[in-house]
């Protein structure tokens, strides 16, 4: 199985500033076929379902605001909040969809300094 | 629009049974991929299974043996039997439809229930 390893476990950032997390697996998610690596994020507030905000390691979701972007391929993976701001206080999971069992991050918790 | 909704979740021994249930709108779980994700309390994401278009089943090792999941196609419903329950079987279990795009395969979760919770306790 790909063992996925996120840092930091949470995070306090100040409003307006950057938040960067990272997720690491422990295998390639890079398919060469298409140059695509099956890495997807999701942002879950309290009492809710997660949202999926980034798949493809960089593809926006739409609807989802320009301030999160994503990064990386292979194995190596960020998520970049530019400006943080207080409705984006949640836990955000990275996932690989590279090979079954499709596994999760163990989550990153995202706080207001 | 896109509904998913779960019902079964309950408090049961360790050892028993339960069957839940995802009823879904706004689209035919037949032709779709469709998960389950469990998150116990307090804890990260865990997932569990999925159901591809074509009608092949994958499962975590932690479930494999024990949960299957399932489709009715004239309810649009998808199931989770869930087996030989454990303690730590104890969660919120989501249900959710993958997106995939043709040529190019999955991009994630695009649609999720708002879960039910399953208690296994003596």
């Amino acid at each position: 199985d790909i063992v996925m390893t996120q840092s930091p476990d949470s995070l306090a950032v100040s409003l307006g500033e950057r938040a960067t997390i990272n997720c690491k697996s422990s295998q390639s998610v890079l398919y060469d076929s298409n140059n695509k690596s099956y890495l997807t994020w999701y942002q879950q507030k309290p009492r809710q379902p997660p949202k999926m905000i980034i798949y493809w390691a960089s593809t926006r979701e739409s609807g989802v605001p320009g301030r999160f972007s994503g990064s990386g391929s292979g194995t190596d993976f960020t998520l970049t909040i530019s400006s943080l701001q207080a409705e984006d206080v949640a836990v955000y999971y990275c996932q690989q969809y590279y090979n079954v069992p499709y596994t999760f991050g163990q989550g990153t918790k995202l706080e207001i300094k | 629009e896109v509904q998913l909704v779960e019902t079964g979740g309950d408090l049961i021994q360790p050892g028993g049974s339960l069957r839940l249930s995802c009823a879904a709108s706004g689209f035919s779980v037949s032709h779709d991929y469709m998960s389950w994700v469990r998150q116990a309390p307090g804890k990260g994401l865990e997932w569990i299974s999925v159901i591809f278009g074509g009608g092949r089943t994958y499962y975590a090792d932690s479930v494999k043996g024990r949960f299957t999941i399932s489709r009715d196609n004239s309810n649009n419903t998808l199931y989770l039997q869930m087996n030989s329950l454990r303690a730590d079987d104890t969660a919120v279990y989501y249900c959710a439809r993958e997106g995939t795009i043709v040529g190019a395969g999955f991009r994630g979760v695009e649609s999720w229930g708002q879960g039910t919770l399953v208690t296994v306790s003596s």
